[in-house]
């Protein structure tokens, strides 16, 4: 089985950065997604991880390490729009993905 | 426009019936999945296909029937024998099993059950 963790909640001011951390234990999987998710909306793509390492995507970066068993998402220059849950999914057989419970992101004026 | 549409926003069903959720796309993916979402909680994955007319349970099958006759559609059927139908539903779809293809999800559907 897989188990995944990430705080549930976090607090952060606008234009200051945060780390949002995911760790997990599994098995084996192909890969680390994070997805941002607005009350009541569907989720969407932020980033992806297969490989040790950061990748960059703007004001998001997402760092993965398989060894440690451990991920972050790295949010700068913090806007009240990225007010939402942030979710770590591993990528298992067949592009299944096993979420976290996810972690609530509060950006404060 | 490309995406993936999931009838209706609400819904609400008495106990002891069986519901039909929507989901369809048009991305032409292969793939497509159901999870289901409550408060506090992660997705969690119901059902998934990987091609027509083939489907896989996931982690939480139980009380759940699902159809895949066409690429486009893949219908959720909650049945009374869910004992906690009351949820927040996703559809989401994707290519097929191919390396860092993210999934696209529908706008969800809210179910609730009296």
């Amino acid at each position: 089985g897989q188990n995944i963790d990430q705080p549930t909640e976090m607090t952060a001011t606008e234009g200051a950065i945060v780390q949002i951390n995911c760790t997990y234990q599994t098995s084996g999987f192909n890969g680390l997604f994070w997805y941002q998710q607005h009350a009541g909306e569907a989720p969407t793509f932020l980033s992806y991880n297969v490989l040790d390492g950061l990748e960059e995507k703007g004001r998001f970066s997402s760092f993965l390490s398989r060894s440690k068993g451990y991920s972050y998402l790295l949010l700068k220059e913090l806007q009240m729009k990225d007010s939402a849950s942030y979710l770590c999914a591993l990528r298992g057989g067949y592009s299944t993905l096993t979420f976290g419970k996810g972690t609530m992101l509060l950006v404060s004026p | 426009d490309g995406g993936i549409t999931q009838s209706p926003k609400y819904l609400f069903r008495k106990e002891g019936q069986n519901v039909t959720l929507s989901c369809e796309q048009n991305l032409n993916h292969d793939a497509m999945y159901w999870y289901r979402q409550d408060p506090g909680q992660g997705l969690r994955l119901i059902y998934y296909s990987q091609i027509v007319n083939d489907f896989q349970k996931g982690d939480i099958a139980e009380g759940y029937s699902v159809s895949r006759e066409k690429k486009e559609s893949f219908p959720l059927t909650v049945t009374s024998a869910q004992k906690n139908p009351t949820a927040f539903y996703l559809c989401a779809s994707s290519r097929r099993d191919i390396g860092g293809d993210e999934q696209y999800f529908g706008p969800g559907t809210r179910l609730t059950v009296t």
